[in-house]
């Protein structure tokens, strides 16, 4: 059974800019939630999505967004790049919505704004 | 406002001793905690979880015990092995309606030497 996949895995984009980063779940997973990943911050919560509804989200600018598909695949987007956008963003896939269900990590998207 | 922590950025302990990861939270309403790790250029897999009506989970040679009146948890790796040289993640979910998603610590980065 294939894992998370996140593509793309790299990316530097200049301030002011916009990115797309997108997540495919595991097969038969129907929940996705992104992550913000930074060394001062830790794992920070984006949102997370299920049946393509957004269902939480965290304490982010509308300068992140994000949708998900009738596949269950995943598109998180920031505009308006800052330098402080750099970070590793993580997705999560699991089976349902409740946390009671293990959620699985990609290997996540390292993000660098010059 | 910080809602899980933890206190130590990192441990190292010798292969074979105890590892005891700690993270304490503020949130009374959270009643779940998860574990999970981290190996550089890969995504956080997750580890052990514990639910608030329990105060101890085992599984092989790892252990997360809950004190609720303290708002404390701790991971223990026994015996640590080399291979377990990672970042550790605390996380914790709940907080009344359908709040499901995850807050995590910033980490704590835990060495086994040989």
């Amino acid at each position: 059974k294939a894992g998370v996949t996140q593509t793309p895995r790299y990316l530097i984009k200049t301030r002011g800019q916009q990115v797309t980063l997108s997540c495919s779940p595991i097969s038969g997973h129907r929940s996705v939630s992104w992550y913000q990943q930074t060394p001062g911050q830790g794992l920070q919560f984006l949102f997370e999505y299920f049946s393509e509804t957004q269902r939480n989200k965290g304490n982010f600018p509308g300068r992140f967004s994000g949708r998900q598909f009738s596949n269950s695949r995943s598109e998180m987007n920031v505009s308006t790049l800052e330098l402080g956008d750099s970070a590793l963003y993580l997705c999560a896939s699991s089976w349902g919505i409740s946390t009671y269900n293990e959620q699985f990590f990609g290997p996540g998207t390292r993000l660098t704004v010059l | 406002d910080q809602q899980v922590k933890q206190n130590s950025p990192s441990l190292s302990v010798q292969e074979g001793r105890i590892s005891i990861l700690n993270c304490d939270y503020t949130n009374s309403m959270f009643d779940y905690f998860l574990w999970y790790k981290k190996y550089p250029a890969e995504g956080p897999t997750f580890l052990i979880s514990i639910s608030s009506i329990k105060d101890k989970n085992e599984d092989g040679r790892f252990t997360v015990f809950l004190n609720k009146s303290a708002k404390h948890l701790s991971l223990h790796i026994v015996p640590s092995q080399p291979g377990d040289s990672a970042v550790y993640f605390c996380a914790a979910s709940g907080g009344g309606g359908s709040n499901y998603k995850l807050t995590f610590g910033k980490g704590t980065l835990l060495t086994v030497n040989p």
